[in-house]
């Protein structure tokens, strides 16, 4: 089967950098995504990794290590916006994609 | 213009009823989905239809009935319903390509009392 596993919740400071981490195990692979939601909102696309490596998107990162199973999502420059649940999620070949249960990130002035 | 749209946003019923929530997509995608998030925000898929063919029916009471009358509309039908199913749902389309990319509509927030 497949299952996903992130913290339950982070806490940063305004400004700073926080990483959220994400741990996989799934028989096919084909890719790792994170998603953002905001409360009372739907959940919106951040980003992908197919390969191994770093993906840059303005001041959000994700990264994958396909060898460890295990990826993470960089932010940079918190901003009170960024308050909000992340979640890893892993795309199947069959339409599916598989979600973890999201990380709370609550951001301190 | 709206990508993925669903009506109504809230719904408040009492148990035992039956309600409907519909969804339409403006994207051209072939694939639609239904999940439900529950109050610990766990997002789980329920169904996957693609070019209106039911494609992906998770273990889900068979009180709930997708129905797709075309490529861009999937609605949800839920008979009898039970406090359990208060939840926001959601609908979502994707392109159908490697990243499988899930555009999500608003969410319906189901109150059952």
């Amino acid at each position: 089967g497949q299952s996903l596993e992130q913290p339950s919740e982070v806490t940063a400071v305004e400004g700073a950098i926080v990483q959220i981490n994400c741990t996989y195990q799934t028989s096919g692979f084909y890719g790792l995504s994170w998603y953002q939601q905001h409360d009372g909102g739907a959940p919106t696309f951040l980003s992908y990794n197919g390969l191994d490596g770093l993906e840059e998107t303005g001041r959000f990162s994700s990264f994958l290590s396909r060898s460890d199973s295990y990826g993470y999502l960089l932010l940079q420059e918190l901003q009170m916006k960024d308050s909000a649940s992340y979640f890893c999620a892993l795309p199947r070949g069959d339409d599916k994609i598989i979600f973890g249960k999201g990380t709370r990130l609550h951001i301190l002035p | 213009d709206t990508a993925v749209s669903q009506t109504p946003k809230y719904l408040v019923t009492q148990m035992g009823n039956d309600k409907s929530i519909k969804c339409e997509q403006n994207l051209g995608h072939d694939t639609m989905y239904w999940y439900k998030q529950d109050s610990k925000k766990f997002l789980k898929i329920m169904f996957s239809y693609n070019n209106k063919e039911l494609i992906i029916n998770e273990t889900v009471p068979n009180r709930f009935s997708p129905k797709s009358p075309d490529k861009a509309h999937l609605n949800l039908h839920i008979n009898s319903l039970e406090l359990g199913d208060s939840a926001v749902y959601f609908c979502a389309s994707s392109r159908g390509d490697e990243f499988n990319e899930q555009f999500f509509g608003p969410g319906t927030r189901l109150t059952v009392l």
